[in-house]
């Protein structure tokens, strides 16, 4: 059984802070790392597919890192907004037989207050 | 693009009756679909994968028999929950692949409750 780890498992910030967390996975049999974010009620929306060591991406506020061989990924938002306020997830894609299988973490239910 | 709907987002249904639940890709083709199910305070945990054409994977623990999945066209797969029993209550949510999908990408339905009484 694969294990995925997102932490913290809850976050609360003040509007405009920067925040980050983080995405724990196995460093073997490596394919991708995604990183969705998912607002109640509503579709979970994909953010980054990472598959390389030392990759970043970013979009707008939001940038990732990835560090395969210590199996970790930083998910950091820049000035939060009321709006960042979703639960974000990470799922590990192992590749080989199983790729495309998803194995997801619980993730990080983020409230930006403003 | 990449849109994914999901039909019911959520029902209701007693004990011993079957509920189907249906995951469309709307603008583009997906060879594969997954379904997903979610307890409370839980990962989402897959649960199968249906190819178009062909029949569905099931995970480790997963009842084939119970859980009925059907991908009949491109753009549609059906997950049918048969004689429903209350330990069946979760969230369940489908994403689907494209048909060229280079890094994997899945895009996924809102999801559906189902509540068994």
């Amino acid at each position: 059984i694969l294990n995925v780890e997102q932490s913290p498992q809850s976050l609360h910030v003040q509007e405009g802070d920067s925040t980050n967390f983080t995405c724990s996975f196995p460093s073997s049999n490596f394919y991708a790392l995604h990183w969705y974010r998912w607002e109640t009620a509503k579709s979970p929306e994909a953010l980054f597919v990472m598959t390389l060591n030392g990759d970043e991406k970013k979009k707008g506020r939001i940038s990732a890192t990835l560090n395969t061989k210590e199996g970790y990924s930083y998910l950091y938002i820049k000035g939060s907004q009321p709006e960042d306020s979703a639960t974000y997830l990470c799922a590990f894609n192992a590749g080989g037989t199983s790729y495309g299988k998803l194995t997801f973490g619980q993730g990080t239910i983020l409230t930006v207050h403003p | 693009g990449a849109v994914v709907s999901q039909h019911p987002s959520w029902v209701i249904c007693k004990s011993g009756t079957s509920v189907k639940i249906e995951c469309r890709s709307l603008d583009f083709q997906a060879t594969t679909m997954f379904w997903y199910r979610q307890f409370p305070k839980q990962s989402l945990m897959l649960m199968a994968t249906s190819n178009e054409g062909s029949k569905a994977t099931y995970e480790q623990g997963v009842e084939k028999d119970k859980f009925l999945i059907n991908h009949a066209s491109l753009t549609l797969s059906t997950l049918t929950v048969t004689s429903a029993h209350p330990e069946d209550s979760s969230f369940y949510i489908c994403s689907a692949r494209w048909a060229r999908g280079g890094r994997g990408e899945q895009y996924f339905g809102p999801g559906t409750r189902l509540t068994v009484t």
